[in-house]
């Protein structure tokens, strides 16, 4: 693979059931984040990830949680998905965090929560 | 206030037109500012970076006022290929991490 990859490509999902994004870069960048898009609002960020082993929440984070156990992988968790939830999720990677270098995002999840 | 503005859009262009979006900021603090490119149902890309002394990258001219926390993005000599949405980015570092927040973007559609 080459860049990032995410999983599913789309999903529609009954509520209240949990879900796992999956996320893989092959960049060895050292940050990762989680944006979720919807129209009129943007990308907004849910978690990020300065490197392995530590997570930080971004301005939407309630509803999900992330894990960063290495450098590649940060699936992102619906515990329990609610319609409010649907939207495009976008992984993002860059290479450095304290100097803020490109921002490399994956082609998205689309997700539908009924 | 949202902390960065656009115009939504869209701007219906013909083909060879010059075009130029606007972006605006609310914190003064920011740092860095970045036009990104995302095409209908596909990812964003980075586009440009934005300096203060203004930059270019062909038909592309980006500038930064900070006094005025306004940015812009020039296109000259449009082309169907650049039909997409513009993203006007700024960045901050906040709390260890880079607080990197996006306009909900400018749409444009070149027309033949």
């Amino acid at each position: 693979i080459a860049g990032i990859t995410q999983a599913p490509t789309s999903q529609i999902l009954a509520a209240g059931r949990r879900m796992t994004l999956r996320c893989t870069q092959d960049m060895r960048h050292n940050a990762m984040y989680w944006y979720r898009q919807d129209l009129g609002l943007g990308l907004r960020l849910i978690h990020y990830s300065n490197t392995a082993g530590t997570t930080g929440k971004g301005e939407v984070p309630d509803g999900y949680s992330v894990s960063r156990a290495n450098t590649d992988d940060f699936p992102l968790t619906l515990a329990s998905a609610v319609p409010s939830q649907t939207s495009v999720y976008f992984c993002a990677s860059s290479d450095s965090v304290r100097n803020y270098n490109e921002q490399f995002f994956g082609p998205g999840t689309r997700l539908t929560v009924l | 206030r949202k902390e960065v503005e656009q115009d939504p859009g869209p701007f219906n262009v013909p083909e060879g037109a010059t075009v130029a979006f606007n972006c605006t900021y609310s914190n003064s603090a920011s740092q860095s500012f970045f036009w990104y490119r995302q095409d209908c149902r596909k990812e964003p890309k980075l586009l440009m970076s934005v300096y203060s002394s203004g930059n270019e990258d062909g038909r592309f001219t980006a500038q930064l006022n900070r006094a005025s926390q306004y940015i812009s993005l020039l296109i000259r000599d449009s082309k169907l290929s650049d039909s997409a949405t513009y993203l006007c980015v700024v960045n901050k570092e906040s709390g260890g991490y880079q607080k990197v927040t996006f306009g909900t973007g400018t749409k444009l559609q070149v027309i033949p």
